[in-house]
């Protein structure tokens, strides 16, 4: 099984900065990595797939980058609505998707 | 417009068994691979079963592989989850989601097994 390892597990921002949030793959995954976000109560929200190609009505301030094993998902100005969870997930391995341990991003 | 609407979830006691349902509409049902994903309370998330659009191939997580079986009724654009053995550990929102890189998910339902 592919491990997903996210880092920090939580990042404090203050609104208007950039917050920077890592994600490493146990093996190479290439470019099969997407990133989600999840607020309290909701469903999980895709916001990037192919690890920089963001998903349908995503703002321009999300951006992703890397393959193989590192991958980095960069919110270039923080609102105050993008305080959230951030899960990375691994598509790589057909139909065995491993998420992982999400990221915590919240206020300064 | 996509929706996937989950059913079936609710208190069941150790042991004892649920079978999730979820409703697909606005798209092509068959021509699509399906997951189920959990999240515990307070937890992350866990990719638990995926069935490929024909149900050729299946995958389960370790943590469940031999008490879920997933399934799929192209016919009525319905994805399911049968859960047996229960245990307090598979207490968590089930979530069905579309794809391999999941664009649309339900809204999930809660499965709470405690006696």
């Amino acid at each position: 099984e592919i491990v997903m390892t996210q880092s920090p597990a939580t990042l404090s921002v203050s609104p208007g900065e950039r917050a920077t949030l890592s994600c490493r793959a146990s093996q190479s995954v290439s470019s099969n990595l997407a990133w989600y976000q999840q607020k309290p109560g909701q469903a999980p929200r895709l916001l990037i797939y192919g690890a920089s190609t963001r998903a349908t009505g995503i703002p321009a301030r999300f951006s992703g980058s890397g393959s193989g094993t590192e991958f980095t998902l960069t919110i270039s100005s923080l609102q105050s609505e993008d305080f959230a969870v951030y899960y990375c997930q691994q598509y790589n391995d057909w139909l065995r998707g491993t998420f992982g341990q999400g990221t915590k991003v919240e206020i300064k | 417009e996509v929706q996937l609407v989950e059913s079936g979830g609710g208190l069941v006691k150790p042991g004892g068994s649920l079978r999730l349902s979820c409703a697909a509409s606005g798209f092509t049902f068959s021509s699509y691979s399906m997951n189920w994903v959990r999240q515990a309370p307070g937890k992350g998330l866990e990719w638990v079963s995926s069935i490929s659009s024909s149900s050729n191939y299946i995958y389960y997580a370790d943590s469940v592989k031999g008490r879920f079986t997933i399934s799929r009724d192209n016919a009525k654009n319905s994805l399911y989850l049968q859960m047996n053995s229960l245990r307090a550990e598979d207490t968590a929102v089930y979530y069905c989601a579309r794809d391999d890189a999941v664009d649309y998910w339900g809204q999930g339902t809660l499965v709470t097994v405690s006696s």
